[in-house]
């Protein structure tokens, strides 16, 4: 069975500071993998979606990383704001199933 | 408007109650999925169906039941509600090109 972690579970950062953000999975075989990030009590907003055959995607201040042979991606944010707070989660797609299994989420907090 | 909506946002009913949650998408998507979100616990699959005559058990079933009335519209249900279903419910869809996963702003549930 699949298992995503998210590490850190929690993370507060000074305004302006990069930071990263890592998601693991367990299990390779996978189809994609996906960031989403949700603001309390809201739905979840799709950041980036990176097909399995890829190595990154960027999108503005974010870029997304995938090594599906050590089960790792990461989420950088570049010259973080106080509106990027919000949780972040990762979630990969199976090859062998029709699940997205969903990570914990990383609870960031950008201070002006 | 919204791609994927669902109503009501926000519920509170009492433990024996049966309880329906709508979801909507106008995104022309096949696929469609209802999560839940506990504290804690992220979010996990309850139902998902590929089409309107395909419905299929997540990981989390029992005490629910779907029913996809049309491509466009995929409803949850809860027959008997108990206090341990309060929880946050997104429905979802998915892209038939890149299985992106695309959320509706969820419902609150509470069941007293």
């Amino acid at each position: 069975k699949q298992e995503v972690t998210q590490i850190p579970a929690a993370l507060s950062v000074p305004e302006g500071e990069n930071l990263v953000l890592n998601c693991s999975f367990t299990d390779s075989a996978i189809y994609n993998l996906q960031w989403f990030r949700q603001d309390p009590g809201k739905g979840l907003t799709s950041l980036l979606l990176i097909q399995s055959s890829q190595r990154e995607q960027t999108s503005g201040r974010l870029n997304a990383s995938l090594d599906k042979s050590s089960g790792r991606s990461t989420l950088y944010i570049a010259a973080s704001q106080p509106g990027d707070s919000a949780t972040y989660l990762c979630a990969v797609y199976n090859n062998a199933g029709n699940m997205l299994t969903f990570g914990g989420g990383t609870r960031l907090m950008v201070k002006p | 408007d919204a791609d994927v909506t669902q109503t009501p946002r926000n519920r509170i009913t009492k433990t024996g109650k049966r309880i329906m949650l709508e979801c909507s998408q106008t995104k022309g998507h096949d696929r469609m999925y209802w999560y839940r979100q506990d504290p804690g616990l992220g979010l996990r699959l309850i139902y998902y169906s590929f089409d309107v005559k395909d419905i299929n058990k997540g990981e989390i079933s029992d005490g629910y039941s779907v029913s996809r009335q049309a491509q466009a519209k995929f409803s949850l249900s809860l027959e008997s509600a108990i206090p341990n279903q309060t929880a946050l419910y997104f429905c979802a869809t998915r892209a038939d090109v890149n299985n992106e996963q695309f959320f509706g702003p969820g419902t609150r549930l509470t069941v007293l």
